[in-house]
């Protein structure tokens, strides 16, 4: 069984559509992340979140917004697209602060 | 500022050339230091969480190391199938925070 599953795995728009990647693990994990990872290779958080507080990097634009419908599943909307947001975005979720985290297989986006 | 710095960005080891990476960093109050494996097209997999300068960890070919400045995952006897990203990262510093900090990798070569 997959521990974290992302859909879709490739995701081809033009700019200013709307999309959204769904995230889901089957590990009971109380947190769960969002990453994205650019094209020289550089992972960089996101958002954290668990079912007491979002924690959202200060560098994320507001079109990009989590949304958790239960603790097992956190999904990433975003909102007029633009062509830096061409990027592989990747899923993890932990059981908590010191444990390591457990990464989807990555949702490779491509904005033309 | 929190950082992760790897060294080197890529390393072309002979299979059976054991070798050393290195990761340093300078969060403050650091709360453990991960290792992470990444293959080409794949999410991140996790091998390896340091809490404390003088801990040790092994998995097969690999051991990973820490001091109160600097990580580092030797390999011993690498094969092929060694070959892969490697990457380190930190949480940030603050009460609380789930998020990860990461270098940008080392680019390892096992040649046959």
């Amino acid at each position: 069984d997959t521990a974290v599953s992302q859909t879709p795995k490739y995701l081809v728009t033009q700019m200013g559509n709307d999309k959204s990647i769904k995230c889901e693990q089957n590990l009971g994990h109380d947190t769960m992340y969002w990453y994205k990872q650019d094209s020289k290779k550089f992972l960089k958080i996101m958002f954290s979140y668990n079912n007491k507080e979002l924690i959202i990097n200060e560098t994320v634009p507001n079109r990009f917004s989590p949304k958790s419908p239960d603790k097992a599943h956190l999904n990433l909307h975003i909102n007029s697209l633009e062509l830096g947001d061409s990027a592989v975005y990747f899923c993890a979720s932990s059981q908590g602060t010191g444990y390591g985290q457990y990464f989807g297989p990555g949702t490779r986006l491509t904005v033309t | 500022e929190d950082q992760v710095t790897q060294s080197p960005e890529a390393l072309r080891l002979q299979e059976g050339e054991s070798s050393s990476l290195n990761c340093s960093y300078t969060v403050s109050g650091l709360r453990g230091l991960f290792w992470y494996r990444q293959d080409p097209g794949k999410g991140p997999e996790f091998l390896f969480t340091l809490y404390s300068a003088g801990e040790e960890k092994e998995k097969e070919r690999l051991k990973a190391t820490l001091t109160k400045k600097e990580s580092f995952l030797h390999i011993t006897a690498p094969k092929p199938e060694d070959s892969a990203t490697y990457l380190c990262a930190a949480p940030y510093s603050g009460a609380g925070s789930y998020q990860l900090t990461f270098g940008k990798g080392t680019k390892l070569s096992v040649i046959p």
